[in-house]
């Protein structure tokens, strides 16, 4: 049952562009949303949280959007650099922090030069 | 500040032998994680320490899987015996202690676990 879904495997998005990663829940337990980005043979790295008060946190070209009655939120990176090529995971945990997150099965996103 | 530190890198096994891996957390972080990996997937939780004391073990097959993290700092993951479906990425993550408010997980390279 996977209660984190990315249904994107793959995105490519021409640099300068905005680039919209998805990522929809089951569990409405779940109260805290993480993004995490990975580069080949290096560990997942944070990259942005939010909590289910907010519908929305930004932190310079990183964006994240929660839509809590869909059961949905979504990555913003505006505008698309080289170097945010990577694989994306979302997470979700039943409250604020770390405790036993789930993770999405990632998207990996291309940046077009 | 040093990362999270694990080793080994790499591991090839045949099936029904043992191994080990071992983690090292960035210091003063309380919390330890240990994430299963296979291809294709995300990280799925199957151990969490605070401390030297398991908070969460529900997702480790217990059968052949066996986590200690003596002293509250360096942990190890084992599996006795290794089966062909535990070929994966074992991660490690840690983070500071729960009761402060949790901040987020900071995870090391990994080891790539083959069973042949």
């Amino acid at each position: 049952d996977q209660q984190v879904k990315q249904n994107s495997p793959s995105l490519s998005v021409q640099e300068g562009r905005i680039s919209i990663l998805n990522c929809d829940y089951t569990n409405s337990m779940f109260d805290y949303f993480l993004w995490y980005k990975k580069y080949p043979a290096e560990g997942p790295t944070f990259l942005i949280s939010i909590s289910s008060i907010k519908d929305k946190n930004e932190d310079g070209r990183f964006t994240v959007f929660l839509n809590k009655s869909a059961k949905h939120l979504s990555l913003h990176i505006v505008p698309s650099q080289p170097g945010d090529s990577a694989v994306y995971f979302c997470a979700a945990s039943p409250n604020f922090g770390n405790e036993k997150l789930t993770f999405g099965t990632g998207t990996r996103l291309t940046i077009i030069p | 500040e040093a990362g999270v530190a694990q080793s080994p890198r790499y591991k090839i096994i045949e099936k029904r032998q043992s191994v080990a891996f071992w983690c090292n957390p960035i210091s003063g972080h309380a919390t330890l994680y240990w994430y299963q990996q296979i291809l294709g997937q995300g990280p799925k939780l199957l151990i969490q320490f605070q401390n030297n004391g398991v908070v969460d073990d529900s997702q480790l097959p217990k059968d052949r899987f066996s986590a200690e993290r003596l002293k509250g700092v360096d942990s190890t993951l084992k599996i006795q015996p290794a089966k062909l479906e535990d070929s994966a990425v074992y991660l490690c993550a840690s983070s500071l202690s729960l009761r402060q408010g949790s901040t987020e997980a900071f995870f090391g390279q990994g080891t790539r676990l083959t069973v042949v």
